[in-house]
């Protein structure tokens, strides 16, 4: 079945690591989007990409950054200088326009 | 962009309709109005999206008013996993539309028995 997976589920980081997270997807999509979510907050965007090699920068895309080699991955990484990493991440994708499908999130806690 | 107003909670009792309402006055003719919805934990899935017409599909039905100025998302039977924010959002087509975009904190809606 196509989807996106992300990985992992749980992440734990102490203050000052960089820690990626990883978005596949097998649908064939071109555009892939990251999301940050808050305890009892909307999502607010990050990045995205709309082609292999390009990206753009989202509303709060500080102290985050991401690559998009394959068509089929968008890695995210949380650097040092993120000052308040710690919330739920999701990656989705579509083949144009909005956002289609979301993959299940990775919650990162930094301690 | 077109703002978008959700009341911020709701209840609808399991197996009656659930009517999702939300105001989005300032839309443009060439926005599109979208509703996704999220359960506890989970990652948003995407429902049905319209530009003028009603929309119908599996999941929900899409009415939008004449003057394109307030819609509403019909889950005709509600379930309890249909328990979960729903989100109205509206936008132009296009990927690059979407940069930008900003989900609010939408109708958290809560089916019971």
């Amino acid at each position: 079945d196509g989807g996106i997976t992300q990985s992992p589920k749980y992440l734990f980081r102490k203050e000052g690591q960089n820690v990626t997270l990883s978005c596949e997807q097998n649908l064939n999509h071109d555009a892939m989007y990251w999301y940050r979510q808050d305890p009892g907050q909307g999502l607010r965007l990050i990045y995205y990409s709309q082609i292999v090699n390009d990206f753009q920068k989202g509303d709060i895309a500080e102290g985050y950054s991401v690559s998009r080699e394959k068509k089929e991955s968008f890695p995210l990484t949380v650097t040092s200088a993120q000052k308040n990493p710690t919330a739920f991440y999701l990656c989705a994708s579509s083949d144009s326009g909005a956002p289609r499908i979301f993959g299940p999130g990775t919650r990162l806690t930094v301690l | 962009d077109a703002k978008t107003t959700q009341p911020t909670s709701m209840d609808c009792a399991e197996g009656r309709a659930a009517n999702l309402p939300c105001n989005h006055s300032t839309i443009s003719g060439n926005e599109y109005v979208y509703w996704y919805r999220q359960i506890h934990s989970q990652g948003p899935q995407y429902i049905i999206h319209g530009l003028k017409n009603n929309e119908t599909n599996e999941m929900a039905s899409l009415i939008i008013t004449e003057d394109r100025k307030s819609s509403t998302l019909i889950l005709p039977h509600a379930t309890l996993r249909d328990t979960a924010v729903y989100y109205c959002i509206v936008r132009v087509a296009g990927t690059d539309s979407w940069g930008k975009l900003q989900f609010g904190a939408g109708t958290q809606v809560v089916v019971t028995p």
